[in-house]
């Protein structure tokens, strides 16, 4: 299995309240992908990176933001949570763009109350 | 966007039997395309993947085959064991950095 943490695990919030996820990658893989998985949507992307420092955003990229400071990480941030980013979040990882494939994490279920 | 849809949200077959996923998508510029298996609290998992200049690619009791003028594509496992009860998703790129995946199909093998 890739080497892919992600924490936690499980969280529960508030509406209102920050939230932060964060993947970490033992492959030093150069991409990083936050994606949520929702019922009746499947995977959506939300931002990608493609290096330290470069970030894009992905489909549903409104109401987050994402940071890579270093190789192994990639942070994923809800400024403000709403009941509407309640959701499992998976972070992927890849050796290239549109050349092989996705190794995911195991998940973070976020619910905000 | 892009519209990646699957024809049967479930799928159940006896064990032994041969299973057959499909999935249709939208975008004639998609040029990548990759199945993967999700089991119950975990993450996707790679199954086999394929590029718009094949029609068909065969893994290990997997083979993919696309259909680039009606946009479909399928999986299909042989032998399905009961290990195969998953969600599949199929999954394609057009853009070189964006995948655009399935809404899944949950596949349950009878013993």
């Amino acid at each position: 299995d890739a080497g892919i943490t992600q924490s936690p695990r499980h969280k529960v919030t508030e509406t209102g309240t920050p939230v932060t996820l964060r993947c970490h990658q033992t492959e030093n893989h150069r991409y990083m992908y936050w994606y949520r998985q929702d019922p009746g949507h499947g995977l959506r992307l939300i931002h990608y990176s493609y290096g330290v420092k470069d970030t894009d955003k992905g489909e549903v990229s409104d109401g987050y933001s994402v940071s890579r400071s270093k190789t192994e990480d990639f942070l994923l941030t809800l400024e403000s949570a709403t009941s509407s980013q309640t959701s499992v979040y998976f972070c992927a990882i890849s050796e290239s763009i549109n050349a092989g494939e996705l190794f995911f994490g195991e998940g973070s279920r976020l619910t905000v109350l | 966007g892009e519209s990646v849809g699957l024809h049967l949200p479930t799928l159940s077959v006896q064990e032994g039997d041969n299973s057959i996923i499909n999935c249709a998508y939208s975008n004639s510029a998609s040029d990548y395309f990759i199945w993967y298996k999700q089991e119950s609290g975990k993450g996707p998992q790679f199954i086999i993947d394929i590029r718009s200049n094949m029609d068909k690619r065969q893994g290990q009791r997997v083979t993919v085959l696309l259909n680039k003028t009606v946009k479909h594509l399928s999986l299909q496992i042989a032998a399905t064991q009961p290990g195969d009860s998953a969600v599949y998703f199929c999954a394609e790129d057009s853009t070189g950095n964006q995948f655009y995946f399935g809404t899944g199909t949950s596949l349950t093998v009878i013993p």
